[in-house]
């Protein structure tokens, strides 16, 4: 069955930095496309990137756009958002999502989610 | 600044019907922007329901269906059981790599 695991969330200084993992399992990981969504507390769900299966291309939201990278290891199965320059309003639960593949544009399967929090 | 728009929360009776919508501050939903829907309780990740507009998640009860109505996407909720009390989100694909999230519809069955 399908399994992706959040890791490396934590409390971080506003500036600071922080980067997460998604271990992912269950399926063949290099074939699919990947995203994080965030969910600040008690707020909706906010698309944050989008990664080729591949690697070949990235897309940001403009809110994380210069700050967030999204990386993977093909090799380690593993999906990373680099997280820089970090804001209170970054804070909230990052999720880590397959694509559903096929073209179908949606995410299919979710992780139980990382909390970041940035605070003094 | 695209914003896609769902009411804020909505009321059912159990056994009864209800339809939520995604719009567009500007323009109107097609089938071309593979509108999707997700359902999520506090505390949990979200769970798929529907994707491209119309087919429904592998084990998603058949009580759930998606639709375009009007100029909006469409999710409907037909013989609402007490569990379906979640909030309710959809996503648009904008095209170019993006993504965007309705801000959500928090349903209550009562």
């Amino acid at each position: 069955q399908v399994q992706l695991v959040e890791s490396g969330g934590g409390v971080v200084q506003p500036g600071g930095s922080l980067r997460l993992s998604c271990a992912a399992s269950g399926f063949t990981f290099p074939s699919y496309n990947m995203h994080w969504v965030r969910q600040a507390p008690g707020k909706g769900l906010e698309w944050v990137a989008f990664m080729r299966s591949d690697g070949s291309s990235e897309y940001n939201a403009d809110s994380v756009k210069g700050r967030f990278t999204i990386s993977r290891d093909n090799s380690e199965n593993t999906l990373y958002l680099q997280m820089n320059r970090l804001r209170a309003d970054d804070t909230a639960v990052y999720y880590c999502a397959k694509d559903g593949g096929g073209g179908n544009c949606f995410f299919d399967y979710w992780g139980q989610g990382a909390l970041v929090t940035v605070s003094s | 600044q695209t914003v896609v728009t769902q009411e804020p929360s909505f009321s059912v009776s159990p056994g009864g019907t209800v339809t939520l919508t995604c719009g567009l501050s500007s323009g109107s939903v097609s089938t071309s922007y593979y509108p999707s829907w997700y359902q999520q309780t506090p505390g949990q990740a979200p769970r798929t329901l529907i994707y491209r507009t119309y087919t429904r998640s592998s084990g998603v009860p058949d009580r759930f269906s998606g639709s375009i109505l009007g100029n909006k996407a469409a999710l409907t909720v037909t013989g609402a059981q007490a569990e379906d009390e979640s909030d309710y989100y959809c996503a648009l694909y904008m095209g170019s790599g993006i993504w965007v999230f309705g801000g959500g519809t928090k349903l209550t069955v009562l």
